[in-house]
């Protein structure tokens, strides 16, 4: 029972830096999200998608990009890493929009903490 | 856009004891969620609240869907050390906002053996 798997689990970038964090799921969710976690606060929906080849933009989506070619993956990307960007990433996926079942519910990965310096 | 206001931020409680959080807000949600985040770890579901009024337990935890829709408390009765972690309240309205969740900021919850 794979569920939500994020890599990497720890990343050190420097200023300037790009990156991708990965994320798949294999619960066969249509809706998928990328959220940041910073110390004391709460979870700041960066994009979310509904589907394949369908991506939105959350609450903060400035400095990353997104992709979602496969129902499966949802990476992230950050294109010139800025220290405001440390924090820790969580990706989860939800089974909202199937037929079968009405749940806000989120399944969440474990998170990637990135230090950008 | 939506807030929610979590409280307390912090506990710091005797193992045995009761624990009491809530979370309100300005908006209306049709859906309220209660998650817990052990160190570590991303955050787990513990309680979905569908409906207003509705009063839903698991084990030793207890939540309730607040009448006006703006509100959601969580109960945690007979702490135990594995309680440690932080408590997040979530609202979800399927009209205003699609699947997206709005997350509390968190409890953080000590428990002293």
């Amino acid at each position: 029972n794979a569920g939500v798997t994020q890599t990497p689990k720890f990343r050190i970038l420097k200023i300037g830096q790009s990156m991708t964090l990965q994320c798949t799921q294999d619960m066969n969710h249509n809706y998928m999200y990328w959220y940041r976690q910073d110390p004391g606060m709460g979870l700041k929906l960066i994009y979310y998608s509904v589907g394949a080849g369908i991506t939105d933009k959350g609450e903060v989506p400035n400095g990353y990009n997104v992709s979602r070619s496969t129902t499966e993956d949802f990476p992230l990307r950050l294109e010139l890493a800025a220290p405001s960007q440390t924090s820790v990433y969580f990706c989860a996926s939800s089974p909202m929009g199937h037929l079968t079942t009405n749940t806000g519910e989120l399944f969440f990965g474990e998170g990637s903490r990135l230090t950008v310096l | 856009g939506q807030q929610l206001n979590q409280s307390p931020q912090s506990m710091f409680i005797q193992e045995g004891e009761d624990v009491s959080m809530n979370c309100t807000s300005s908006s209306i949600f049709n859906t309220w969620l209660w998650y817990k985040q052990d160190p570590g770890e991303g955050p787990v579901l513990l309680i979905a609240l569908y409906k207003a009024g509705e009063l839903t337990s698991n084990g030793r935890l207890t939540a309730q869907f607040g009448i006006t829709r703006k509100d959601s408390f969580l109960n945690i009765s007979a702490s135990i050390p594995s309680d440690v972690g932080i408590y997040f309240c979530a609202g979800q309205n399927k009209e205003t906002s699609g699947s997206r969740l709005t997350f509390g900021e968190g409890t953080q919850l000590t428990v002293n053996p």
